[in-house]
């Protein structure tokens, strides 16, 4: 019964790099949610996905950034050309439905040097 | 403004303690979360509600839809307790997507 998995759980980039974050849901979880905590921050949305679809991207920037969640295999939130703006730690979240209680993965956490 | 304010801010509070933080939102929602965050930083869920009070061992939740106001209590505390604790809102409009408050450190002292 093995909760969210995310992988790297740490990850250092140099500016302009690509960063893949990656995210298996839970058994029997459809629906992915990808959120950023930048240091000293609250979590904030970026992205809404459902199996191979994207549902919501509201809060995802609209330039270098983009996420996927694939019929077989993770989710992935795939961040290129990085700056040093974009260290943060990057949290999925698992449902099994729209509205049933999300439950998180352990982060990633993104350092670009 | 936030959508979503929390108090305090920050909690010291000795073991055994009866403790109370607080999550007032300003939007319609359909249901309101309370996560906890370890030192490590991972993020738990705690509950997830629509009504009334929920129990989970020494803690509990409560919300009044009316007032647009939620509270987590946590009962004879303990240092393992200490950790940021976050309110966060799904307002019908939105999807399922969640907006969060900027989260309470509660630090629970032996």
């Amino acid at each position: 019964n093995a909760g969210v998995m995310q992988n790297p759980r740490h990850l250092v980039r140099r500016r302009g790099q690509e960063a893949r974050l990656r995210c298996s849901p839970m058994k029997g979880h459809s629906h992915v949610y990808w959120y950023r905590q930048l240091p000293e921050e609250g979590l904030k949305f970026m992205v809404y996905l459902q199996k191979e679809n994207i549902i919501d991207e509201s809060g995802m920037p609209k330039e270098r950034f983009s996420a996927e969640f694939p019929k077989e295999g993770p989710s992935i939130l795939r961040i290129q050309q990085v700056v040093r703006g974009d260290s943060a730690a990057y949290f999925c979240a698992s449902a099994r439905t729209a509205t049933d209680t999300q439950y998180f993965g352990p982060g990633t956490r993104l350092t670009v040097l | 403004k936030n959508e979503v304010e929390q108090s305090p801010q920050n909690l010291t509070a000795q073991e055994g303690e009866f403790i109370t933080i607080n999550c007032s939102y300003s939007v319609g929602i359909s249901a309101l979360h309370w996560l906890q965050q370890h030192p490590g930083g991972g993020i738990v869920s705690l509950f997830m509600l629509s009504s009334g009070k929920k129990k989970h061992g020494r803690l509990i939740a409560t919300i009044n839809i009316q007032e647009k106001h939620s509270s987590l209590h946590i009962t004879a505390s303990h240092p393992r307790d200490s950790a940021v604790y976050i309110c966060a809102v799904r307002p019908p409009t939105s999807g399922s997507r969640l907006t969060f408050g900027e989260g309470t450190q509660l630090t629970v002292n032996p």
